[in-house]
């Protein structure tokens, strides 16, 4: 079945260590994105990239790193993870270009508890 | 600073007709994307809009006023399966998605 893959669905963790969420996408999009989700607010975009060998910083990158080697693949790493990193985070891609980038198709979430 | 708005909750009947309303102040404008989040699940794309006017797609549609900064989206014969948050996003002037925090909307019988 096409679309986004998130792993894993979720996870505890306790402070200061590192996690990588991983993202995959079977639909050939070019652009992919990180939200993060919280009670209250708006999705709150971490990292993205336009196309497969860049990345750009949203948001609320502090604390995040990404990499996109190849189309498919979008992992977020944590690299010492702190309690207020504690959401639900999404990965995201969109088909289009320009104002059409804000189609945007969603993999089913990643909840992350940071301890 | 760039700034959506719209209400934290509504409830409305089985049947009838509720409307959810958008105001944004944004830098720049390409667009208003309306989405749908059942709880504990990813957001959906309902509808986008960059041009004034209605837009309608089956029991949704979907408004804009450019001049006047809002937007609201319109779902008829509600149904049970309607409650959820529904997620307003303007695409700012550098092509970003600013994010409302989204209207629960509660649907009784």
């Amino acid at each position: 079945i096409a679309g986004i893959t998130q792993a894993p669905t979720s996870q505890i963790l306790a402070a200061g260590r590192r996690m990588t969420l991983r993202c995959t996408q079977d639909m050939r999009h070019n652009a992919m994105y990180w939200y993060r989700q919280d009670l209250g607010l708006g999705l709150r975009l971490i990292h993205y990239s336009n196309t497969a060998g860049t990345t750009g910083k949203g948001e609320v990158p502090d604390g995040y790193s990404v990499s996109r080697a190849n189309t498919d693949d979008f992992p977020l790493t944590l690299a010492s993870a702190v309690p207020s990193q504690t959401s639900v985070y999404f990965c995201a891609s969109s088909p289009g270009t320009g104002a059409h980038t804000g189609e945007l198709f969603f993999g089913e979430g990643s909840r992350l508890t940071v301890l | 600073g760039q700034n959506i708005d719209q209400p934290t909750e509504m409830t409305a009947t089985e049947g009838a007709i509720v409307q959810i309303n958008c105001t944004y102040q944004t830098s720049g404008f390409n667009g208003l994307f309306w989405y749908q989040q059942h709880a504990g699940e990813a957001p959906t794309f309902l509808s986008y809009n960059v041009l004034d006017g209605l837009e309608e797609k089956g029991r949704f549609s979907s408004f804009l006023s450019r001049s006047k900064g809002y937007s609201y989206l319109l779902l008829k014969e509600l149904q049970m399966k309607d409650s959820a948050s529904y997620l307003c996003a303007v695409m700012d002037s550098n092509y970003q998605l600013i994010w409302g925090a989204g209207t629960k909307l509660i649907i009784k019988p």
